[in-house]
């Protein structure tokens, strides 16, 4: 059964960091890429950012460029987002999400529970 | 950026009858080389992370009833649930991942009359 746990949310001042896992199972983790995909509070989905397979290919939202680096492990079958220079509008639940296909531009097929960040003084 | 617009932003329609979602994209996401239109619609329940029901814009995911189904190629896409089931209230969002930045419709809210 595929699973995929995000940890690491929590509250962090504006101008923080964060840094958050998601640990993959039930699949073979390094033959599909993977994805974070935002929801603020109360509103639609955002897309964040996608890595390849391999971990070679990385794509990110405007919002987010600069700040924010995806990166996986598959040794470990773990997924990392490092956020840094929070702001307040980057406060969401972020889900940590897999693609159907190696490349990333795929469908996503599976997302896991999310893990609530909050940016505040 | 491809913009994806639904319509309606809101639905309620009677146990049994068929709700009907659309979804324009600003651009087309149908890839000539494959003939695949890259659109999927997700399903999100209350407090619940969204569940794929549909790719490649008519394709069911495996283990989604059949009485969702997609249609649509192009710019235009409908996500139709043929009898409504209570269990089927929740938000729909459509999604193309033709091109980077992927994005998401902002979402139809499906309730019972």
């Amino acid at each position: 059964e595929v699973q995929v746990v995000e940890s690491g949310g929590g509250l962090v001042q504006p101008g923080g960091s964060l840094r958050l896992s998601c640990a993959a199972s039930g699949f073979t983790f390094s033959t599909y890429a993977m994805n974070w995909v935002r929801q603020a509070p109360g509103k639609g989905l955002e897309w964040v950012s996608t890595i390849n397979g391999g971990g070679t290919i990385t794509h990110y939202a405007d919002s987010v460029k600069g700040r924010f680096t995806i990166s996986r492990d598959n040794s470990k079958n773990t997924l990392f987002l490092q956020m840094n220079s929070l702001r307040a509008e980057d406060t969401a639940v972020y889900y940590c999400a897999k693609c159907r296909g190696y490349s990333g531009y795929d469908d996503v097929d599976y997302w896991g529970q999310g893990t609530l960040v909050t940016v505040s003084s | 950026d491809i913009v994806m617009t639904q319509s309606p932003d809101s639905l309620a329609v009677s146990l049994g009858e068929r709700a009907t979602i659309n979804c324009k994209s600003s651009q087309s996401v149908l890839y000539f080389s494959n003939n695949e239109n890259y659109l999927a619609w997700y399903q999100q329940k209350l407090g619940q992370p969204p569940k794929l029901l549909i790719y490649w814009a008519s394709t069911r995911e495996s283990g989604v009833p059949d009485r969702f189904s997609g249609s649509g190629s192009g710019t235009d896409f409908t996500l139709t649930i043929s009898s409504l089931q209570a269990e089927d209230v929740a938000v729909y969002y459509c999604h193309q991942y033709y091109s980077i930045p992927y994005t998401f419709g902002q979402g139809t809210k499906l309730e019972i009359k």
